[in-house]
């Protein structure tokens, strides 16, 4: 069955660059979703990527997929305390339902 | 917010009674969603609606019924709640088949 994976803590010192890891199995997924949730808020979507591109790059953030191993990543540049957040990784399964990683909790430090 | 509004936020229920949770969009978006997010799980799909009066269930839809008879509105229901059912209920919208979701900001129920 479709399955989302990623490490579940990184910290890291503010100004240093994040980078937080997933791993999906749905080889038929189109999309592919960086969504980013603060305490007691829903999710935002952070940015996504379509499955036929390698990279895409938003201004401190950058995706990069490589889909023969199915494997996503998010860099964020210049990490602030305000990116202190759980970060989840989504794969589309088909009318846009998603299938969540268990999250990656960045803790950034002054 | 992309204009989905979620009711109640906070619920305390006693085991074995109904409770409805609200989602309402003024997006006029095609599909809706209902996810749980429980510790160490992230978030699962409950059902899902992809138009008026068309639903279909997700990995976790035992216990939970969904009804959509407006475009805006689409209704969760536990029919006998659980203590297992306590978490928080997210809502989410899209307006295509591969468009990106947008989500409201939560219910907390607590089944006691």
């Amino acid at each position: 069955g479709e399955d989302v994976e990623q490490s579940l803590f990184l910290s890291v010192r503010e100004g240093d660059s994040s980078v937080i890891n997933c791993t999906y199995t749905d080889s038929s997924s189109t999309y592919l979703y960086w969504y980013k949730q603060e305490p007691g808020a829903g999710l935002q979507l952070l940015t996504y990527i379509f499955s036929n591109m390698d990279m895409k790059q938003d201004q401190r953030l950058t995706v990069l997929l490589n889909k023969k191993d199915k494997h996503l990543s998010l860099r964020i540049a210049d990490t602030q305390t305000g990116d202190s957040a759980i970060y989840f990784c989504a794969e589309n399964s088909g009318y846009s339902t998603l299938t969540f990683g268990k999250g990656t909790m960045l803790l950034v430090s002054p | 917010d992309a204009g989905i509004t979620q009711s109640p936020r906070h619920k305390v229920t006693e085991t074995g009674t109904p409770v409805t949770l609200r989602c309402h969009q003024t997006e006029n978006h095609r599909y809706m969603y209902w996810y749980r997010q429980d510790p160490g799980h992230g978030l699962r799909l409950i059902h899902y609606s992809y138009g008026v009066k068309d639903t279909d269930k997700g990995e976790v839809s035992d216990g939970y019924s969904v009804s959509r008879s407006k475009t805006e509105d689409f209704l969760l229901t536990l029919e006998s709640a659980t203590s297992s059912q306590t978490s928080v209920y997210f809502c989410a919208i899209s307006e295509q088949e591969y468009t990106e979701a947008f989500f409201g900001q939560g219910t907390r129920l607590t089944v006691v």
